[in-house]
């Protein structure tokens, strides 16, 4: 079975950091381009990040870009994101999905900033 | 950055009748990397549509998508009581990968 588990969300003081993470199974995890997507509470989705099969490229949205960055350890079949300097307006749900078209979503690990 | 504008905010239509959803770029979009995606309340987005026509494992053949460069439509022939949910569009094409603000379709 196809599985994307996130962790790592909890509460967090402005400008404080945190580091989510996102445990893929049930395919070839270096197969595959990876995303980040956040959705606020009766928002719609916000891309965040994604990054190529290999890690070589990266993509940030513009309220990120230089607060967080994006990684991956194909070795651990695990996606990485790391955030700083994190802002009330950064408070969501994310999402790890698979793909850049996302094919394949966790059930979302909840960051709040407070 | 491309902007996604889609319409209606909001669609009212009965099970069994057609929807037809729009999705506006600012800007050409790259190669038609152009997704749809439907989503319900408290659940993760669901990919319906890839490539802008292609449809995503599993997706009933009642979910069609269209359009190239910057219009593109997303069609559900006949709406069954379980496609009553919140659509998405999603460029890929070039970073900033963004969303629309999405499509209600409520039931009438």
């Amino acid at each position: 079975d196809v599985q994307i588990l996130e962790s790592g969300g909890s509460l967090v003081q402005p400008g404080g950091s945190l580091r989510l993470s996102c445990a893929a199974s049930g395919f070839t995890f270096s197969c595959c381009g990876m995303t980040w997507v956040r959705q606020a509470p009766g928002k719609g989705p916000e891309w965040v990040s994604s990054i190529s099969d290999s890690g070589a490229n990266t993509y940030y949205a513009e309220s990120v870009k230089g607060r967080f960055t994006i990684s991956r350890d194909n070795s651990k079949n695990t996606l990485y994101l790391q955030m700083h300097s994190l802002r009330a307006e950064d408070t969501a749900l994310y999402y790890c999905a698979r793909h850049y078209a996302m094919d394949v979503w966790g059930q979302g690990t909840t960051v709040t900033v407070s | 950055e491309i902007v996604l504008t889609q319409s209606p905010g909001t669609l009212s239509l009965s099970p069994g009748e057609r929807a037809t959803l729009s999705c506006r770029a600012s800007q050409s979009v790259s190669s038609n990397y152009l997704a749809w995606y439907q989503q319900k309340p408290g659940q993760a987005p669901r990919l319906l549509i890839y490539g802008a026509s292609t449809r995503a494992t599993g997706i009933p053949d009642r979910f069609s998508g269209s359009g190239s460069g910057t219009d593109f439509t997303l069609t559900i022939s006949r709406l069954e009581p379980e496609d009553f949910a919140v659509f998405y569009c999603q460029q890929y094409g070039s970073s900033p990968f963004t969303f629309g603000p999405g499509t209600k379709v409520d039931i009438k």
